[in-house]
């Protein structure tokens, strides 16, 4: 039930794109993704639900196919802030649950 | 708004003793949940309340964990008697309506079962 997460750990300089893969097994009803800081709570990026949708704040975006069952995360420019583990969560169809992947260590240099 | 408050921030305590977390919600949320992080399992749901009613505790790892939710602003998990495997970082995060709205996570309590 847990969703799986691609790449687990991926390391860019300053200005450099990223994706963040997300998968299930299960039909879903919605995608959430979330930033943790080491030694900090995870913080709410964006919530997408079913119907394809698309969103993006600032160069932070995310897409959901919910045929595919996979949400991915783009992060365009990265800045050093960008660093962190995110993580998306997944509730599936008909579900009460929020089952989250184990997480993508981002790490920007300069 | 204050954001999700959580008390204590560390706690360290010797196998077999009990131990409370508590947690206050944002206020107008309707949705209280607990999680638990380790290195090995990540973040696991532990229970869930909606409208102070337990929706979903599946995730409760055995009977000497236990969870309660009085009122709308406050919440409690306690463990009895702690195990050395209990430790992690456990978070409380409120929402406005279930999985439906983004949730706001506590600083979390980390605990330590010695």
């Amino acid at each position: 039930q847990q969703p799986v997460q691609s790449p687990q750990a991926v390391i860019l300089r300053e200005g450099e794109d990223a994706v963040i893969n997300c998968s299930s097994s299960k039909a879903l009803y919605s995608v959430h993704w979330y930033r943790q800081k080491h030694g900090e709570a995870p913080v709410f990026l964006m919530i997408l639900l079913k119907g394809g949708e698309q969103k993006g704040h600032d160069k932070i975006s995310a897409s959901f196919n919910e045929k595919k069952q996979q949400s991915s995360l783009y992060l365009t420019a990265s800045q050093l802030s960008y660093s962190g583990t995110y993580f998306c969560g997944t509730v599936q169809t008909g579900a009460n649950n929020l089952f989250f992947g184990t997480g993508t260590r981002l790490t920007v240099i300069p | 708004d204050a954001g999700v408050i959580q008390s204590p921030r560390h706690e360290v305590t010797e196998m077999g003793q009990e131990v409370t977390l508590r947690c206050k919600p944002i206020s107008g949320h309707n949705s209280l949940f607990w999680y638990r992080q380790t290195m090995m399992r990540g973040l696991e749901l532990l229970i869930y309340f909606n409208n102070n009613v337990p929706i979903d505790d599946s995730g409760m790892p055995e009977d000497r964990f236990s969870a309660k939710m009085p009122n709308a602003s406050f919440s409690t998990l306690k463990i009895q008697p702690s195990e050395p495997r209990d430790s992690a970082v456990y978070f409380c995060a409120s929402s406005l309506r279930e999985y439906d709205s983004p949730l706001h996570f506590g600083n979390g309590t980390r605990l330590t079962v010695t």
